[in-house]
């Protein structure tokens, strides 16, 4: 079974740093680009961040940028989200998703996200 | 930004019942980039349909997508009382990669 297991949410107070974790099982993790989404309480999707499959490329939302670090260890399947400098605005659940593809007839891939883990909660709160 | 806009933002059904759920783009997403996803409480979203009109693998065939430059719809026919939940269409074609606000599917 392809699946992926967040870890490492909880609370913390405004302007701390947390260090999410994702552990990813059932396929090859370096074959894959990962993501980062998140939902805050009652809200809808966002989309956080995405590392590709070798850890070269990297791109944040504008909403995190120069706050959050996305990194990978394809060694142990392993994905982070180190996240600094925290405000109540982020308080959310954290999904780990991989992005997956599938060839099209022409010169390149469809995209999508297609195992997503069950989410790790993180509370902003003073 | 692409914005996507979906509508209405909720839509009460009865089972047996079809449903039309609307996504529309701010800009020509491409419908090769065009993802819808169902969300049930308390779950992680699950993946229904990429490049806007093909079923993820495990998908029934009562859910079809359609559309092309801003327009999308996801179908639901013959609605099962499983289908009742929240649908997010999300573009892939530039980052930052947006989801609309969500269409919640309630039992009439």
């Amino acid at each position: 079974e392809e699946k992926v297991v967040e870890s490492g949410g909880g609370l913390v107070q405004p302007g701390g740093s947390l260090k999410l974790s994702c552990e990813a099982s059932g396929f090859i993790f370096s074959g894959y680009g990962m993501n980062w989404v998140r939902q805050a309480p009652g809200k809808g999707l966002e989309w956080v961040s995405f590392i590709s499959s070798a850890g070269v490329d990297t791109d944040y939302a504008e909403s995190v940028k120069g706050r959050f670090t996305i990194s990978r260890d394809n060694a142990k399947n392993s994905l982070y989200l180190q996240m600094n400098s925290l405000t109540v605005e982020d308080s959310a659940v954290y999904y780990c998703v991989r992005k997956g593809m599938t060839p099209s007839p022409y010169y390149y891939h469809y995209f999508y996200m297609d195992v997503w883990g069950k989410g790790t909660m993180v509370a902003v709160s003073s | 930004e692409i914005v996507l806009t979906q509508s209405p933002g909720t839509l009460s059904s009865s089972p047996g019942e079809r449903a039309t759920l609307s996504c529309r783009t701010s800009q020509t997403v491409g419908s090769s980039y065009l993802v819808w996803y169902q969300q049930k409480p308390g779950q992680a979203p699950r993946l229904l349909i990429y490049a806007a009109s093909s079923r993820a693998t495990g998908i029934p065939d009562r859910f079809s997508g359609s559309g092309s430059g801003t327009d999308y719809t996801l179908t639901i026919n013959r609605l099962e009382p499983e289908d009742f939940a929240v649908y997010y269409c999300q573009q892939y074609a530039s980052s930052p990669y947006t989801f609309g606000q969500g269409t919640r599917l309630d039992i009439k």
